[in-house]
Order: C-alpha cells, then structure tokens, then sequence
C-alpha cells in the first residue's frame, strides 16, 4: 500500500529538548515537504527537499532542521531554538510534475511542548 | 510574492443548497491552482486542479485571471460535503495554501 507514513502520531516533550519527527515515503517520489498546520492559518512551510542530500528552508524555517540523506525519508527536527513548537505537522510529496502527482501528504504528527 | 487568500473561516449551508467557497491568488504569472480537501479524521487530499477542468464529486473550479479568482461552486451541496477546503498555488517548486475554510452542510 503506497503512501506517506509520519510517526509518531502525538508527541510530548519538555520545553527545551530537540524532537525529531518522522515522515517515510514509498511513492518513490523525489519532492517532499514539511508544513506546519495552526488553526486559522492554514499550512505553512517549513522546509522543502526536491532531492535526495538537498533542501531548501520554506517561509518559517527557523527553529527547525532537516536532513534528506535517503529518498525516502524527510525527517524534521524541532530544536529547542523554535519559540512555539507545539503544533499540527504535515509531511508531503510530490512526483516529478504538479499535475500527474500532486502533493500526497501524511496524517500528520500534533507536537506538545511544556 | 505568491498569496493565497480564503477569506471565509466558516461556511454553513443546508442540504442542497448551492455552495461557493472563494479564493483569491496573488501571482503575476500563470499560476497553477488546485483545491485540497480535508474530510473528518482523514489526511488532506487533492480534490481538483484547474490544469485539468474536471469536476469531482460535482464541485468546479474556474480559473478568472482577470480576477485572480479560484472559487469552488458546487450546485447542491450533500452533507458528506462537510470538510475543511484549502485553497493552493504552485509556483517554483513550492505550494502556497490558503487558511482554509470549514465548509458545514446542514441536514
């Protein structure tokens, strides 16, 4: 069953500890991309990769990071430098062109931070 | 810069009525517009691209440059309707979203 797996679903964690979210791909698509969903202000991007060992940051990449060292996997850390990490975080990709393979997206992690 | 713009949170129409949910793009050349859809407890999936003029699930969407409009119609809505629609433009590798707009089909 091809797709987009994120992990975990819920994550906790204590003010001040980087946290790393997951997001696997087996749709061997080369685009992938992280946004950040709060309510009322739709998704947000934080980072893009458009290949494996490439990325670029998106409109709210500060206090994050992420490394594509695989094609399918886009993992992204929350480092304790983002000021309000707590949060709805979907993971996307895209294949080769807009229009035969538009944007799949995961179901998403809900990051708590206290 | 690209904008994408829903200026409706929340739209509540009952059973059958037709339903327009707006979007408003901000882009200086010819933009690539789709519509995605989040259904309850469901991840967010493409729902219709202009490219491609095609109606899913009886909703259009028709592209007005002149009004750099993007608005989703559909004649007579269904309560399976009921969902959170967003509104996005693709350009340079990157897609913008709008805030989104809560569509509430009244039985």
């Amino acid at each position: 069953d091809g797709g987009i797996t994120q992990s975990p679903k819920y994550l906790f964690r204590k003010e001040g500890q980087n946290v790393t979210l997951s997001c696997e791909q087996n749709l061997n698509h080369d685009a992938m991309y992280w946004y950040r969903q709060d309510p009322g202000q739709g998704l947000r991007l934080i980072y893009y990769s458009q290949i494996v060992n490439d990325f670029q940051k998106g409109d709210i990449a500060e206090g994050y990071s992420v490394s594509r060292e695989k094609k399918e996997s886009f993992p992204l850390t929350v480092t304790s430098a983002q000021k309000n990490p707590t949060a709805f975080y979907l993971c996307a990709s895209m294949g080769r062109s807009s229009y035969n393979s538009p944007l799949h997206f995961g179901n998403g992690t809900r990051l708590t931070v206290t | 810069a690209q904008r994408v713009t829903q200026p409706e949170k929340l739209l509540s129409v009952f059973k059958g009525a037709p339903v327009e949910l707006k979007c408003n793009y901000s882009y200086s050349g010819s933009p690539e517009l789709f519509w995605y859809v989040q259904y309850s407890r469901q991840r967010l999936q493409l729902l219709l691209r202009h490219i491609s003029r095609e109606s899913i699930k009886g909703f259009t969407a028709d592209l007005n440059k002149g009004e750099t409009s993007f608005h989703l119609k559909k004649p007579f809505a269904q309560e399976e309707d009921s969902a959170m629609y967003y509104c996005a433009l693709y350009n340079f590798n990157k897609f913008y979203f709008g805030s989104g707009t809560k569509l509430n089909v009244k039985p």
